[in-house]
Parts: C-alpha cells; sequence; structure tokens
C-alpha cells in the first residue's frame, strides 16, 4: 500500500499569511494526488486535483504543487473561511489512502 | 448537477445487519467510479470500497475487505454498502464518493450517513 504522510498535523496563522502543507508518497504516484478541504459537521470538498489543478469555483489563493513524490498545498493568504482541516489522497492506485489530516486555524 | 443524496442516520446493535444507500443524479451513472470513505468523529478519512456500476467491478481496502460489500442498481441509480454483521468498531460517518472520469479522485461527496453501533 501507498503510505501518504502529511505535516504539519495541525497550524495556527493569521489572516493574510501563507500556509503550507505537505504530503509525501511512500512511492512514485506521478501526480495523482487530490487535496479536500473539510469544515466542521460537513463533508470534505475536492480542492485540487491531479496535483495541480484547481476545481472550478475554488479561490486562486490555494494552490498545489509537486517535486517527485512529495506535495504540497499552498494557501497564498489566508481567510477566516479557510480554518478546516486539510487532507491529501493519493489516486494512483488502490487502496486508495489519504494522508493523516492538517488543521488549519486562524490566530 | 452532480448531487449524492445518501440515507439517513442508523442505530443498531452489534450483530445486526445494514444496508446504508446513495443516490446519485445529475449525470450518467454508469461511467463513474462511485464509492464510499470513512470517518470515526474527530478521526481521518479512510477510504473503504469502490465499484464501476456498468460493469460492477468493485475495489475495497484491505482493512474493510470482508467486512462490507458495496454494490450499485443502474436502474435507480444508487450505490449501496452493506454489512452482514455489525460491530461496534463500524461506528462512523460513512461518507460516498464520486470520481471524475478516468481517475480516482472523489470530485464529488454526499452528505453522510452517520452509522452507530451499541448495545
Amino acid at each position: 500500500d501507498i503510505q501518504m504522510t502529511q505535516s504539519p498535523s495541525s497550524v495556527s496563522a493569521s489572516v493574510g499569511d501563507r500556509v503550507t502543507i505537505t504530503c509525501r508518497a511512500s512511492q512514485d504516484i506521478g501526480s495523482w494526488l487530490a487535496w479536500y478541504q473539510q469544515k466542521p459537521g460537513k463533508a470534505p470538498q475536492l480542492l485540487i486535483h491531479a496535483a495541480f489543478t484547481l476545481k472550478s469555483g475554488v479561490p486562486s489563493r490555494f494552490s498545489g504543487y509537486a517535486s517527485g513524490t512529495d506535495f504540497t498545498l499552498t494557501i497564498s493568504s489566508l481567510q477566516p473561511e479557510d480554518s478546516a482541516t486539510y487532507y491529501c489522497q493519493q489516486a494512483n492506485s488502490f487502496p486508495l489512502t489519504f494522508g493523516g489530516g492538517t488543521k488549519v486555524a486562524i490566530k | 448537477e452532480v448531487q449524492l443524496v445518501q440515507s439517513g442516520a442508523e442505530v443498531k446493535k452489534p450483530g445486526e445487519s445494514l444496508k446504508i444507500s446513495c443516490e446519485a443524479s445529475g449525470y450518467t451513472f454508469s461511467n463513474f467510479w462511485i464509492g464510499w470513505v470513512r470517518q470515526v468523529p474527530g478521526k481521518g478519512l479512510e477510504w473503504v470500497a469502490i465499484i464501476y456500476p456498468r460493469d460492477s467491478d468493485a475495489q475495497y481496502s484491505p482493512s474493510f475487505q470482508g467486512q462490507v460489500t458495496i454494490s450499485a442498481d443502474k436502474s435507480i441509480r444508487t450505490a449501496y454498502l452493506q454489512w452482514t454483521s455489525l460491530k461496534a468498531s463500524d461506528s462512523a460517518i460513512y461518507y460516498c464518493t464520486r470520481h471524475a472520469s478516468g481517475t480516482y479522485e472523489a470530485h464529488y461527496w454526499g452528505q453522510g450517513t452517520l452509522v452507530t453501533v451499541s448495545s
């Protein structure tokens, strides 16, 4: 199975700050990586697919990057509505696997 | 507009059986993978299983293989997840997911079904 190691597990930042979340895959997954946002009491929602591609309607302050087996989600200017937990997921092969999640809080 | 509407919350006793559902609309049901993700409240996301309704090809997480069964009924555009003998450890929220064409990324999610197993 492909393991997804996500870090940090939590981050607290101020409005306007740049926030970066990292996921490392245990083996090559190409660009088959998705990022999801989950707000308390709600279902997760897709933010980014294929490592780089924003889902339609997602604000442009979100971006994805990949280098080998390392993937990053960046929020360029944190907004209050970005307070949520973020998960990565490899979509390269079965079994599909998620990272452990990163809780983003606003200071 | 793609919509996934899941069945309501369930409270069951250990050993009972259960089948939860996910009714899809807004797209050609047969042509897209549809699956399930588990989340114990306060914990992370766990992939359970996925099925391609056109030919019923199903894949399971090793953690759930043999514990649950995924199925789909094309005639009523509905996917299911079922248990024959529930355990307390099955208590969680189960999300239905629809994947994009040619990928296993979950582009759409249902609202979740809370399953509580308690004696």
